[in-house]
């Protein structure tokens, strides 16, 4: 099946600061969603993005389908950004979300 | 919005119990998911179901049985529960190849 592999696994921000996630995934997919999981396990939907570019206030991302990576960026972080960022992605053979393995982010004030 | 409602936020179990996690969804979505989430292990898929009465196997389907009767819930059935099965248990749903929306989640321990 598909992998998919987020880097990196582990990161620790200073309140202010900016960073970069990013997916590889092994195979075309049509469907790339990011999420960000909170301290309480709840997953959040931050994006749905099988290519292209999306901006949502101070995060974004941007997937180039045809280099098989998807990347999240985090502008001026905030304490609240902490918690597990993942990158799941849908092949072209059916219903089936592919999880990495995620990112964990924690932002000191 | 859409709401995904687990029926438990935490559930304690003994082995060798039959356990029913419950879903409910309503945006009238086809497809819902079962996944379980274990450190150093990410998510998992167990079933999932694009239809009523219609299922699928996961990733990890053994010691797991699903239920769908009706297009709004999703049931996940263990059927004798073990101590390998102390997780957390996520339910999606999702338009047809849309994107996925998640419950909150539901931490079971088996004792």
């Amino acid at each position: 099946g598909i992998q998919v592999e987020q880097s990196p696994p582990d990161l620790i921000l200073q309140e202010g600061a900016n960073s970069t996630l990013r997916c590889n995934f092994s195979d075309s997919v049509n469907n790339l969603q990011w999420f960000h999981q909170n301290p309480w396990g709840q997953l959040i939907n931050l994006f749905y993005i099988p290519s292209g570019t999306k901006q949502n206030g101070r995060l974004s991302a941007t997937t180039v389908a045809t280099e098989r990576y998807s990347l999240l960026y985090i502008s001026s972080s905030q304490t609240t950004d902490s918690g597990v960022y993942f990158c799941a992605v849908e092949g072209n053979a059916g219903n089936m979300l592919t999880f990495g393995g995620g990112t964990r982010l924690m932002v000191k004030p | 919005d859409v709401k995904v409602t687990q029926s438990s936020r935490y559930l304690v179990k003994r082995t060798g119990e039959k356990v029913f996690l419950e879903c409910v969804q309503d945006m009238d979505h086809e497809n819902m998911f079962w996944y379980r989430q274990d450190p150093g292990l990410g998510l998992r898929l167990i079933y999932f179901s694009y239809d009523v009465k219609m299922k699928e196997k996961g990733d990890i389907p053994e010691g797991y049985s699903v239920s769908r009767e009706k297009k709004e819930r999703f049931s996940l059935i263990l059927e004798s529960a073990s101590t390998n099965q102390t997780s957390m248990y996520l339910c999606a749903s999702s338009p047809r190849l849309n994107i996925q929306y998640f419950g909150a989640g539901t931490r079971l321990s088996v004792l």
